[in-house]
C-alpha cells in the first residue's frame, strides 16, 4: 500500500540553525500539507501546497518557514533559524483528487525535531 | 470558526472494559467531515474513520464504533472489549468541504491496563 514517507525520523539541531524536513508524498497525490505537534499537545495545521504554491497557511507559518517541491517527488519544509519552541513532531500529509475535496489526507510517520 | 473539544484528557480502563471517547465540534458549515485518528506511543497518526455531515448512520468496525449526533454536534468513539494495544492518544478532527486543513481536538490519552 502506498504511503507517505518522511526523513529524518529524528533531527537534533542547535538554535539558530536551518533545518530542512523532507517528505515523499504518495506518488499520484497533488495536495501536500505540513502539520506540527508540540509534545503533549494537539496537532496543528501549518501549510497546504498545491500546484507549486501555498494555498493556505496558519499564523504559525511565519517568515521563518518555507515549503518547496524541488522535484517531482519531494516536498520539503524549511525552518530558516530554529528556535527552542520549534521543537515538535512535524507531520507531512498528502491527498489525491479522487473523491473530490473529500479525499483523505494520508499522514507520514513524522519527523521529531529537537532544538537545543 | 471551527473548533473540536475532547473533554476527557486521560482515561484509564482495565482490559476488556468498554470505553467511550467524547468529541464535540463547532462549525458554521453545513457540509463538513469528521475524523478520528489514533496516535500510538510510536508517534504516527493512524486514520480510523471519516464521516461526512450528511451521513448520521452509526458505524461499527470490529471492536470500534462511532456515534454521530448532529443535533448535539458530537462524534463519539467507543471501543468494546478494550485491549492493551488500544493504549494511545486519540484525536478527533474536523474539516469543512472546501477547507484545506484539519482542526484537531486536544486528544484523549487512553490507557488500557492488563
Amino acid at each position: 500500500e502506498p504511503e507517505v514517507t518522511q526523513t529524518p525520523s529524528h533531527q537534533v539541531t542547535q538554535m539558530g540553525q536551518e533545518v530542512i524536513l523532507r517528505c515523499v508524498p504518495i506518488s499520484n497525490h497533488l495536495y501536500f500539507y505540513w502539520y506540527r505537534q508540540i509534545l503533549g499537545q494537539k496537532v496543528e495545521f501549518l501549510v497546504s501546497f498545491y500546484n507549486n504554491e501555498i494555498s493556505e497557511k496558519s499564523e504559525i507559518f511565519d517568515d521563518q518557514f518555507s515549503v518547496e517541491r524541488p522535484d517531482g517527488s519531494n516536498f520539503t519544509l524549511k525552518i530558516r533559524s530554529t528556535k527552542l519552541e520549534d521543537s515538535a513532531m512535524y507531520f507531512c500529509a498528502s491527498r489525491g483528487t479522487s473523491g473530490g475535496s473529500v479525499a483523505e489526507q494520508y499522514f507520514g510517520p513524522g519527523t521529531r525535531l529537537t532544538v537545543t | 470558526a471551527q473548533k473540536v473539544t475532547q473533554a476527557q484528557t486521560e482515561i484509564s480502563v482495565v482490559e476488556k472494559e468498554d470505553v467511550t471517547l467524547d468529541c464535540v465540534y463547532e462549525t458554521r458549515d453545513t457540509t463538513y467531515y469528521l475524523f478520528w485518528y489514533k496516535q500510538p506511543p510510536s508517534g504516527e497518526l493512524v486514520f480510523l474513520i471519516r464521516r461526512n455531515s450528511f451521513d448520521e448512520q452509526n458505524e461499527i468496525s470490529g471492536r470500534y464504533s462511532w456515534n454521530f449526533q448532529k443535533s448535539t454536534s458530537s462524534f463519539n468513539f467507543t471501543i468494546t472489549a478494550s485491549q492493551v494495544v488500544d493504549s494511545a492518544v486519540y484525536f478527533c478532527a474536523l474539516r469543512n468541504l472546501y477547507g484545506q486543513n484539519f482542526v484537531f481536538g486536544p486528544g484523549t490519552r487512553l490507557s488500557v491496563l492488563p
